[in-house]
């Protein structure tokens, strides 16, 4: 079947503008997860969905950003006003599972690089 | 958090020689013990994982071992292939709900 995508692949913002990336989880994935990597770096994550439900949202570096899961497979990561650090590729991963049993396989999508100028 | 180290940092090797790569971690109750591969413009791929109740695990040519009592776990690869090169990430997991990503080894295999 279909893996997790990712919407846009690429995005080029300016300074201040507001964009959202989309993710498509794998169909039946309770658990969805936000990580931000940056160039030469590993993931790091930004936010988790139990469902519809965000359960942790600690790893968000400010409130200029923003996930929702409204019915429980899409989601939508929101960054308002972009700032130049905000540039990293911005990956999504599903899990069949609930994210606290430990031993559940996440699968990625392809990941949105954003740019920002 | 977890505080996680992979070393080497880059890695070349030629084609049907062995690799491999060892991942530290500080968490004592991190009980999941995965490996990742990244190729370039496409997401981390699970390529084998261990839990914290077994010592060694293989998988074809890719094995990974674990050491509890010196937090560290170690990536094996033998017979390397051009198609191993990618950049690997070791992400120790405790109860919590995300993986704790290392710094990453680049992999290149000199055919």
């Amino acid at each position: 079947g279909a893996g997790v995508s990712q919407s846009p692949r690429y995005k080029v913002a300016k300074r201040g503008q507001d964009v959202a990336l989309r993710c498509d989880p794998i169909s039946g994935h309770v658990s969805l997860f936000w990580y931000q990597q940056a160039l030469g770096q590993g993931p790091e994550f930004l936010t988790y969905f139990q469902n519809e439900a965000q359960l942790d949202k600690s790893g968000l570096p400010s409130d200029r950003f923003f996930a929702e899961r409204p019915e429980g497979s899409v989601s939508t990561l929101k960054i308002q006003r972009t700032q130049q650090e905000d540039s990293a590729v911005y990956l999504c991963a599903s899990s069949l599972a609930l994210g606290l049993e430990s031993y559940n396989e996440q699968f990625f999508g392809p990941g949105t690089r954003l740019t920002v100028l | 958090g977890e505080n996680v180290e992979q070393h080497p940092s880059t890695l070349s090797v030629q084609e049907g020689d062995s690799a491999v790569i060892k991942c530290t971690y500080s968490d004592s109750a991190s009980n999941y013990f995965p490996w990742y591969k990244q190729e370039l413009g496409k997401g981390p791929q699970l390529i084998i994982d261990i839990r914290s109740n077994v010592g060694e695990k293989k998988d074809q040519r890719i094995a990974v071992t674990l050491n509890k009592t010196a937090k560290h776990f170690s990536l094996h690869i033998t017979e390397t292939q051009p198609e191993d090169s990618a950049v690997y990430f070791c992400a120790p997991k405790t109860g919590a709900n995300n993986l704790f990503f290392g710094t990453g080894t680049r992999l290149t295999v000199i055919p």
